[in-house]
């Protein structure tokens, strides 16, 4: 246990679909990542946050859509995904921007677009 | 962007054997992080390095910040069937004065036979 948990842990999902992927830390940290993981792939940094802003994003695609609403929650909102998308959605969660290095992971959602 | 070659790529070994497996890098990182992941889960934090030949030790993993600050080794002695899983390297450029964000590597995958 982490310290940050991550859910729904798997999710099928159709091309026309709407779903959201959550996360959540219990760490008290001010940063908050998103990652895509996909097989024999390094990870994707997607999404970074600090102090509830977006600090970077990584050229992905309108489709995933992040939310932070405060410090402790960050969303994934997907619409219109592609069968490519498929892979493991990790979140993070560190600090504060200046500590970088000492990432949490949560457990990630597998995704499946069909 | 930036890359990190990590190997072997997989291993599988005889418990209580040693292990060991690098990453390596054309540029130079200013910290080097070792994580491992079992199935299902999210990276877990092992081994956290600072300084340019630098050692640390988690019980029985050790890793070393290589003194080029181009390369990190991880090792684990007399294996135990706990140890399956994938490893990842992960390094943290320094930009201009500002922490770049972590680069993972492809990922070691240890295979432990009793």
């Amino acid at each position: 246990e982490t310290g940050v948990t991550q859910t729904p842990r798997h999710l099928v999902m159709g091309m026309t679909n709407k779903k959201s992927l959550k996360c959540e830390q219990h760490l008290g940290h001010n940063a908050m990542y998103w990652y895509k993981q996909s097989a024999k792939k390094p990870l994707e940094l997607m999404f970074v946050y600090n102090f509830k802003e977006q600090t970077e994003n990584n050229s992905v695609p309108s489709r995933f859509s992040p939310e932070c609403p405060n410090s402790s929650h960050l969303f994934l909102h997907l619409h219109t995904l592609q069968p490519e998308d498929s892979a493991l959605y990790l979140c993070a969660s560190s600090q504060d921007p200046g500590t970088k290095e000492t990432q949490y992971f949560g457990p990630g959602t597998r995704l499946l677009v069909l | 962007g930036q890359q990190l070659n990590q190997s072997p790529q997989s291993m599988f070994i005889q418990e209580g054997e040693d292990v060991s497996m690098n990453c390596t890098s054309s540029s130079i990182f200013n910290t080097w992080l070792w994580y491992k992941q079992d199935p299902g889960e999210g990276p877990v934090l092992l081994i956290a390095l600072y300084k340019a030949g630098e050692l640390t030790s988690n019980g029985r993993l050790t890793a070393q910040f290589g003194i080029t600050r181009k390369d990190s080794f991880l090792n684990i002695s007399a294996s135990i069937p706990s140890d399956v899983g994938i490893y990842f390297c992960a390094g943290q450029p320094f930009y201009g004065g500002s922490q770049g964000n972590l680069i993972f590597g492809k990922g070691t995958k240890l295979s432990v036979k009793p």
